[in-house]
């Protein structure tokens, strides 16, 4: 299974900070997504990224959050000012390579757990 | 209402014992997503259904399109298959994938 890697592993920081979290998955892949995940919920989707620009977003993706790919390989999510309730783990995903043919599936980064203090 | 349910909650089981998660969603999909995570955090990508039934070693994923329900079984199971089985619901090819609250699985000895 292709890899997607997720930095850092662990990020602590405080109120009001700035985070950058990367994800570097395989070049050839046209769709990315950022999730997240609050201790003990379930997985919340964020962000979605085609061709190089937002194709959806939800309501958790608000004016703090942006996302870029500043090199045409690693992909980041970016939150200007950071809140207590950002605290979470952080996932990146990535699809557009066929395992089987005519089939896709989503492969997820490892995350980045987000402390905000 | 959530769009992606899951049962049981929680699950204790014996080794050796078949286990069974279940997945129930009200939207239309294209895939409907099997995923582990461990206690670590990680993610792991175990199935992906559109239809009928796929195995992969002692894990087996069975879809009903029309009755909307997916079932996730566990044959022989080992305290290392404990985890949280995470059932996922995709719209539409290269949409965003929208999850179930998980099923926290404990395996013992």
């Amino acid at each position: 299974e292709p890899e997607v890697t997720q930095t850092p592993s662990h990020q602590v920081t405080q109120m009001g900070q700035e985070v950058i979290l990367r994800c570097v998955p395989i070049s050839n892949h046209l769709y990315f997504y950022w999730y997240r995940q609050i201790l003990g919920q379930k997985v919340e989707f964020l962000v979605s990224f085609y061709n190089n620009e937002i194709s959806e977003k939800s309501e958790i993706f608000d004016d703090q959050f942006s996302v870029e790919r500043p090199d045409g390989s690693n992909f980041t999510l970016k939150i200007r000012s950071t809140k207590l309730e950002d605290s979470a783990m952080y996932f990146c995903a990535r699809q557009g390579q066929r395992a089987i043919r005519g089939t896709d599936t989503q492969y997820f980064g490892p995350g980045t757990r987000l402390t905000v203090l | 209402k959530n769009e992606v349910e899951q049962s049981p909650q929680n699950l204790t089981a014996q080794e050796g014992e078949f286990i069974t998660i279940n997945c129930s969603y009200s939207v239309g999909i294209s895939a409907l997503h099997w995923l582990q995570q461990h206690p670590g955090g990680g993610i792991v990508s175990l199935f992906m259904l559109s239809s009928g039934k796929k195995k992969h070693g002692r894990l087996i994923a069975t879809i009903n399109i029309q009755e909307k329900h997916s079932s996730l079984h566990i044959t022989a199971s080992h305290p290392r298959d404990s985890a949280v089985y995470i059932c996922a619901a995709q719209k539409t090819s290269y949409d965003k994938v929208i999850f179930g609250p998980g099923t926290s699985l404990s395996v013992i000895p």
